[in-house]
């Protein structure tokens, strides 16, 4: 079946570049999504790719799909104490985007200063 | 713009009594997602409607759980009876087409 997985943790401190890791299982994905989620809060939409790129940028945040490993990246630029929190990847399953999402465990990154 | 709103955000009730949750998608979304998040399962997909009609309840997890979308402004989650086990974070997400998931800022249910 379809399954994401993720590191749990990840710290580093506060002007370095994070990069958290997730692969997937489902080779039919079409999109695949960033979300952060803050303490008591809901999932924020970060960023998504669509399966065709290789590469997003969007100001500090890149995403890299290696979609022969199902590997995708995020990568964040001088991350600061404001990015600590819990990141999800999600795959969608089937050829829409408002379908199903699996959601990866989350990855807590830590920003120390 | 106003994002999706759920209600109460939080809820501590006992165990054997009905809990109802509210969503109010954002307005033009027409698909809307019910999930539940807990430290041991993660982020699960409960339930998800599109045009008001459920598509894909696979996920309930037992008849004690029912969802409803009686317009496109608004859905319930209800469990009848609720057992501590139900406790956990339980979220909203709204979409419109070939567009990402929003999420509301969830409901925190505790069942005493």
């Amino acid at each position: 079946g379809e399954d994401v997985e993720q590191s749990l943790f990840l710290s580093v401190r506060e002007g370095d570049s994070s990069v958290i890791n997730c692969t997937y299982t489902d080779s039919s994905s079409t999109y695949l999504y960033w979300y952060k989620q803050e303490p008591g809060a809901g999932l924020q939409l970060l960023t998504y790719i669509f399966s065709n790129m290789d590469m997003k940028q969007d100001q500090r945040l890149t995403v890299l799909l290696n979609k022969k490993d199902k590997h995708l990246s995020l990568r964040i630029a001088d991350t600061q104490t404001g990015d600590s929190a819990i990141y999800f990847c999600a795959e969608s399953t089937g050829s829409s985007n408002t379908g199903k999402l699996i959601f990866g465990q989350g990855t807590t990154l830590q920003v120390k200063p | 713009d106003a994002g999706v709103i759920q209600s109460p955000r939080h809820e501590v009730t006992e165990m054997g009594q009905e809990v109802t949750l509210r969503c109010k998608p954002i307005s033009g979304h027409n698909s809307l997602f019910w999930y539940r998040q807990t430290m041991m399962r993660g982020l699960e997909l409960l339930i998800y409607f599109n045009n008001n009609v459920p598509i894909d309840d696979s996920g309930m997890p037992e008849d004690r759980f029912s969802a409803k979308m009686p317009n496109a402004s608004f859905s319930t989650l209800k469990i009848q009876p609720s057992e501590p086990r139900d406790s956990a974070v339980y979220f909203c997400a709204s979409s419109e087409s070939n567009q990402p998931q929003h999420f509301g800022d969830g409901t925190r249910l505790s069942i005493l």
